[in-house]
Formats: C-alpha cells, structure tokens, sequence
C-alpha cells in the first residue's frame, strides 16, 4: 500500500533535547512538507522540499531543521532553541510542487516537559 | 498571509446544509479543501483553479471568485461522517500553500 508513515505517533521528551520526527513516503513524490498544528491555529508551514537535496523555510522555521538526502525521506528535528515545540506535527507530500493535491501521514504528538 | 474563515465553528443536525467561506487579501492562483476527523490527518477534498469553476465531491461542492478572492464550499444534506475541521488552503504566485485556521463542523443526529 502507498502512503506516508510517520513515527512515533507519540514522543514524550524533556526541555533541552534535540529530537527527530521520522516521515517516509512511497508515493514517489517529488515534494514533501512539514507542519506544525496547535489548536485553534490551522496548519502552519514549517520547511517544505520541492525536490531531494533542496529545501526552503516555511513561516515558522526557526528552532527546526530538515534534511532531504532521499527522495523518500524527510525527517524533522526539532532543537532545543524552539521554545514551545509541544504540537502535534503532520508530513504531507505531494506528485508536483506547490499546487498539486497534499497526502497526509497520520502525525507525531510531541511533547516536551 | 493566511486566508480567513468563517465561520469558525457550526452545528448541524443531519440533513441540513452548511457553506463555509474562505478569503484571502492575495490574488489567488487556485484554492485546496481538506477535512480532518479529530486526532486523524487531513484528507483532500477538491483543488480549485484560477477560471471560477465549481466542482463537486458527492454532496461536498466549491466555488472560486477569484475576483474576490473567494473560496465558499458547500455541504448538502449533512451527514454524521461529515463532523470534521474543514481547512481552506490558497496558493498564491510561487509560495506554497497556506492554510485557514479551520472551521469546526459538528452533525448531530
């Protein structure tokens, strides 16, 4: 079955600590996007690829980072200089860039205490 | 800039027939609708072009104003499996999407 996993659904972390949100997708879709959703705010930006080894800042970039090293794959780690990194965060990818249909993985709960 | 929606939250009973809208102060190259059921990902809907189509997804339809920057999606006849978040997301020139804060739609028997 195709379709975008994301792991661990739930992450439980103390302040302080790097952590990493795996996406993996074999859709074989060119690009792929991070977001951070908190309640009541929507679904905000936070890097998206257009294509491996290339990747741009969305809206709210800063205490995060990404790499794309395969087409498949596009992990998140969240820094310890995101000051309030309890969210929920989804990855989505799509066939084309930018105006083609985004699929959802089922999302990382993450918490830091 | 995130396009606004309204309303933010509505209650149905089966049945009954919703419209969410969905603004933007962008020129707007095309518009996406998504559903998310709570504690799921959200799922696709419909895209909308630049032209002022209306497409359709069983009883779930849009349309797009672009002269207004407009996007309104309409649910007929309601049903339970309705109850979702609904997001607008609008493209705009080269930047990627940009979703709406949501609007919680809620279908009781």
């Amino acid at each position: 079955d195709g379709g975008i996993t994301q792991s661990p659904k739930y992450l439980f972390r103390k302040e302080g600590q790097n952590v990493t949100l795996s996406c993996e997708q074999n859709l074989n879709h060119d690009a792929m996007y991070w977001y951070r959703q908190d309640p009541g705010q929507g679904l905000r930006l936070i890097y998206y690829s257009q294509i491996v080894n290339d990747f741009q800042k969305g809206d709210i970039a800063e205490g995060y980072s990404v790499s794309r090293e395969k087409k498949e794959s596009f992990p998140l780690t969240v820094t310890s200089a995101q000051k309030n990194p309890t969210a929920f965060y989804l990855c989505a990818s799509s066939l084309g860039p930018l105006s083609y249909e985004q699929y959802f993985g089922p999302g990382t709960r993450l918490t830091v205490t | 800039q995130q396009p606004v929606q309204s309303p933010q939250a509505v209650i149905l009973r089966e049945g009954e027939d919703a419209v969410i809208n969905c603004s933007s102060s962008k020129a707007l190259y095309s518009v996406h609708w998504y559903r998310q059921k709570h504690g799921e990902a959200p799922v696709f809907l419909m895209i909308l072009l630049k032209g002022g189509e209306q497409k359709g997804h069983e009883k779930i339809s849009a349309s797009f104003n672009e002269k207004k920057q407009q996007s309104s999606l309409y649910l007929t006849a309601s049903q339970l499996s309705y109850s979702g978040t609904y997001f607008c997301g609008t493209l705009s020139g080269n930047t990627p999407l940009v979703f709406g804060k949501g609007t919680r739609l809620s279908v009781i028997a």
